[in-house]
């Protein structure tokens, strides 16, 4: 069954600094990774996803994310942060054979001016 | 509808009641999930519903949690002899392929209060 481990429940960053949020998976065939981001008092939405195809996905609000299967990691960027990025992050990993999407416990992205 | 609807958004009950949660997703769609969310636990899944297959109900936590979708569209969570620990946010969500690969659709949940 996949699984996700996503490192540090909570990161702190300054405004205009790089945002790095650490996701890990488990899963015993090729997976589909998905980031999605709870903003305060708002419903969660789909941030990126990777299925097939190119590695690195490009994502709503200047997010990225690299798809590397040698490390099993589907790590979530952007460049500069912003304060409206303050959120709730979470990871997320599918077999896509018709089983659950799986969530990791998420992490809470704090910026500071 | 345009989105997810869940009801009631807010729900207090005392430990040993049943309650019932109520899911309405977006017309069309095939796929339905159940999650919880809780504080330092993230998105646990509980069920997940696709199309007239059979549900995969791997992530139910306990016998007192059920769930059933009917006519391929309204689905209702059942907890059964609530305990404190069911308090949290019940999420549904649903998406439109047979697929996992699909975007999720998310409500706003139901946030259960057990007293």
């Amino acid at each position: 069954a996949q699984s996700v481990t996503q490192l540090g429940s909570h990161v702190s960053v300054s405004e205009g600094a790089l945002v790095l949020l650490r996701c890990n998976y488990s899963s015993s065939v090729p997976p589909y990774l998905f980031w999605y981001v709870q903003y305060p008092n708002q419903g969660l939405q789909l941030l990126l996803k990777y299925t097939t195809g190119a590695t690195l996905v490009k994502g709503i609000n200047g997010f990225e994310a690299e798809f590397k299967k040698s490390e099993t990691s589907f790590h979530l960027t952007k460049p500069s942060a912003h304060m409206s990025d303050a959120a709730e992050y979470f990871c997320a990993v599918s077999d896509g054979a018709g089983t659950a999407l799986i969530f990791g416990k998420g992490t809470t992205l704090s910026v500071s001016s | 509808g345009a989105g997810v609807s869940q009801s009631p958004s807010n729900k207090v009950t005392e430990k040993g009641k049943d309650v019932e949660l109520r899911c309405d997703p977006i017309s069309g769609h095939t796929a339905l999930y159940w999650y919880r969310q809780s504080l330092g636990q993230g998105l646990e899944f509980l069920i997940y519903f696709q199309g007239n297959s059979a549900p995969d109900k791997s992530g139910l936590p306990s016998d007192r949690f059920s769930a059933e979708r009917t006519g391929g569209s309204v689905s209702t969570l059942t907890i059964q002899r609530t305990q404190q620990e069911d308090s949290a946010v019940y999420l549904c969500a649903s998406s439109l392929g047979r697929l996992t690969n699909e975007k999720l659709f998310f409500g706003s949940g139901t946030q259960l209060s057990v007293l």
